[in-house]
């Protein structure tokens, strides 16, 4: 079965400060990747995501992931992180073939200006 | 519709008590799924249904929880005899394509508090 971890659960930061939020997932074949945004008080929203080409993804609002298969990992990064930031993040896999996507437990951003 | 649509967003339930939780998907995305989000964890995922066939019922926690589709329209979720467990946010999403590599549109959940 798949699962997806994410290790930092709450994360407090500067603004400026860099931002790198990991992801793991366990699953042997194939797999898009995605990370979504939940702002205060809206609804999910995709962020960005990995189908098959440059690992290196870039989304939304100056992130980026990076895909390395040889560790199972789908990590978040931003360089210079702003209050608006302020949000939870949710990493996800599917598994090609399969209909869901399996999310992580999040984790919980906050950005002090 | 623009988004995807849940209904109502925010509903306070006695213990006991049915409740019926309403998507209304984005027109023209033929699956749909439903999951839940409990405090402080991770989304939960209930149930799959892609277009006519049989939907995928694995993540449903107890036989007091059901959904319909009718085609590729409304969905709705049911919790018979509510718990306080099953408080919660439950969110709605829906996607193109049957599968979860087209990403999902989510609603903006309905919020259950069983008292």
């Amino acid at each position: 079965a798949q699962s997806v971890s994410q290790h930092n659960h709450h994360v407090i930061l500067s603004e400026a400060a860099s931002l790198e939020l990991g992801c793991n997932y366990s699953y042997g074949g194939t797999v898009n990747l995605f990370w979504y945004v939940q702002y205060p008080g809206q609804h999910l929203q995709l962020l960005l995501k990995y189908f098959s080409g440059d690992p290196l993804v870039k989304g939304i609002k100056g992130f980026e992931a990076e895909f390395i298969k040889s560790k199972f990992s789908f990590n978040l990064r931003k360089p210079s992180v702003q209050w608006s930031d302020t949000a939870e993040y949710f990493c996800a896999v599917n598994a090609l073939g399969f209909q869901k996507l399996v999310f992580g437990t999040g984790t919980r951003l906050l950005v002090s200006p | 519709g623009a988004g995807v649509s849940q209904s109502p967003s925010n509903k306070v339930t006695e213990k006991g008590k049915d409740v019926e939780l309403r998507c209304d998907p984005i027109s023209g995305h033929t699956a749909l799924y439903w999951y839940r989000q409990r405090l402080g964890q991770g989304l939960e995922f209930l149930i799959y249904f892609q277009g006519n066939s049989a939907p995928d019922k694995s993540g449903l926690p107890s036989d007091r929880f059901s959904a319909e589709r009718t085609g590729e329209s409304v969905s709705t979720l049911t919790i018979q005899r509510t718990q306080q467990e099953d408080s919660a946010v439950y969110l709605c999403a829906s996607s193109l394509g049957g599968q979860g590599s087209y990403g999902y549109t989510f609603g903006s959940g309905t919020r259950l508090t069983v008292v």
